[in-house]
């Protein structure tokens, strides 16, 4: 059971606009940065966005995130078939005495 | 550019203990700030973040394997060490190490990672 709840799937169609959610609590997302990754299959995770909705270089501005409150969300407009892969969600959590870093369950996308 | 790349043992037994190692280029743990962490998934499932160590050799565990693992690192050989005591078949997963630094919130870049099978 992850610390961070995200729906197991979601799917669209290609050009179509998709949301993943992340939920978590004020001990974790509530305060402190959110960042995403993708899983393309067989492949090692990548850094997708960071401090909620910042984007390293060579993102494309399809995909975007952001935070409110104790929830984030990555947003990805004009799917595409290549987008097809697992999105994890992850940041520190304070709950317990010494931080410690925490990833959402994923999110299997589908592009149909 | 920064590189990161997972090796150590395909096959262990039940009960040993698993030593990885993370050798890395492209940045040096002797620099203030730089961190490297490992992360590991089960075949199918979903991510899990194991450990994480500072060039200051403060060192972070998941609070429910910590009992299990240890990591150190050799800045000379530019390496990050992870061992597992007592292995399961439950820990059958593919370990991945990552950089990070201190004041950064997120894994960036990942190592291709390495499968790691607990079976007798």
């Amino acid at each position: 059971q992850s610390v961070l709840t995200q729906p197991p799937s979601v799917s669209a169609a290609p050009g179509q606009k998709v949301t993943i959610s992340c939920s978590g609590s004020s001990s974790n997302i509530g305060n402190n940065y959110v960042s995403w990754y993708q899983q393309l299959p067989g492949t090692a995770p990548k850094l997708l966005i960071y401090d909620n909705n910042k984007r390293p270089s060579g993102i494309p501005d399809r995909f975007s995130g952001s935070k409110s409150g104790t929830s984030a969300t990555l947003g990805i407009t004009g799917l595409q078939t290549g987008d097809e892969a697992d999105y994890y969600c992850g940041t520190w959590d304070s709950s317990l005495s010494v931080p410690s870093w925490v990833f959402g369950g994923g999110t299997k996308l589908t592009v149909l | 550019q920064i590189t990161l790349k997972e090796s150590g043992p395909t096959l262990v037994k039940p009960t040993q203990t698993l030593t990885l190692t993370c050798t890395f280029s492209g940045f040096s743990l002797s620099t203030s700030g730089v961190g490297v962490g490992w992360i590991r998934q089960p075949p199918g499932k979903a991510l899990e973040w194991l450990a994480l160590i500072y060039w200051n050799d403060d060192k972070r565990y998941s609070p429910s394997l910590k009992s299990r693992l240890t990591i150190t690192k050799d800045t000379s050989k530019n390496q990050v060490v992870l061992t597992m005591t007592n292995m399961d078949p439950v820990d059958t997963a593919t370990y991945y190490c990552a950089h990070s630094t201190v004041t950064t919130n997120w894994f960036d870049p990942w190592g291709q990672g390495t499968l790691v099978t607990v079976s007798s």
